[in-house]
């Protein structure tokens, strides 16, 4: 057990819905990290979070948006969602940012139908 | 583009041998590497790192090598054992960027046959 948490696991939806994604770090962690990962595919960094600020941003989508919250949990947001945007995404948190070891949550499963 | 590339994506290798997972990378700005391992249905778990500074790290079964002028890495694991079947990613990233972020492989999936 990482430590991080997030729910939901699996989430199923239709095009055009939208979604959320949460994410809690581990006790102590200030940097939130989302990943895409889709079939067979490495992990895709989407956006980083530090102390509530954005810090680092990858590949993300405009119909994708994140927040971290005052008390640290984040929350990935996802609309207009499309079939591609089927994938399973994780959250890991660390202690700083490149210098602290990232933690990885189970992630949430999404099918988009 | 990818800038971290694991062109194997998958290896299967006889319990109690070395098992050596390959990884390489295009930017030669990357100054910190990593390796991952994950199951099925759970996150990434981290196992070892390595800056550009050093050449080998060792930890345990597990040592990564880096050849900076040939733009490789590799994971070596002795002896390998059933629990070591899984996904194994390379990650790379540059510790000065206030912009880092991890580039990640498409990882090489290991099975340890007994």
């Amino acid at each position: 057990d990482s430590g991080v948490t997030q729910t939901p696991k699996h989430l199923i939806t239709a095009t055009g819905q939208r979604v959320t994604l949460r994410c809690s770090p581990r006790s102590g962690d200030l940097s939130v990290y989302w990943y895409q990962q889709s079939l067979d595919q490495g992990l895709q960094f989407l956006i980083q979070y530090y102390n509530g600020e954005e810090r680092a941003k990858g590949n993300i989508l405009e119909r994708f948006s994140a927040q971290q919250f005052p008390d640290l949990h984040s929350e990935l947001n996802l609309s207009s969602l499309e079939l591609g945007d089927s994938a399973l995404y994780f959250c890991a948190s660390s202690v700083a940012g490149v210098k602290g070891t990232q933690y990885f949550g189970p992630g949430t499963r999404l099918t988009v139908l | 583009d990818q800038q971290v590339k694991q062109n194997s994506p998958s290896l299967s290798v006889q319990e109690g041998r070395i098992s050596i997972l390959n990884c390489d990378y295009t930017n030669s700005m990357f100054d910190y590497f990593l390796w991952y391992k994950k199951y099925p249905a759970e996150g990434p778990t981290f196992l070892i790192s390595i800056s550009s500074i050093k050449d080998k790290n060792e930890d345990g079964r597990f040592t990564v090598f880096l050849n900076k002028s040939a733009k490789h890495l590799s994971l070596h694991i002795v002896p390998s054992q059933p629990g070591d079947s899984a996904v194994y990613f390379c990650a790379a990233g540059r510790l000065g960027d206030s912009n880092y972020q991890l580039i990640w492989g498409a990882g090489t999936k290991l099975i340890i046959k007994p």
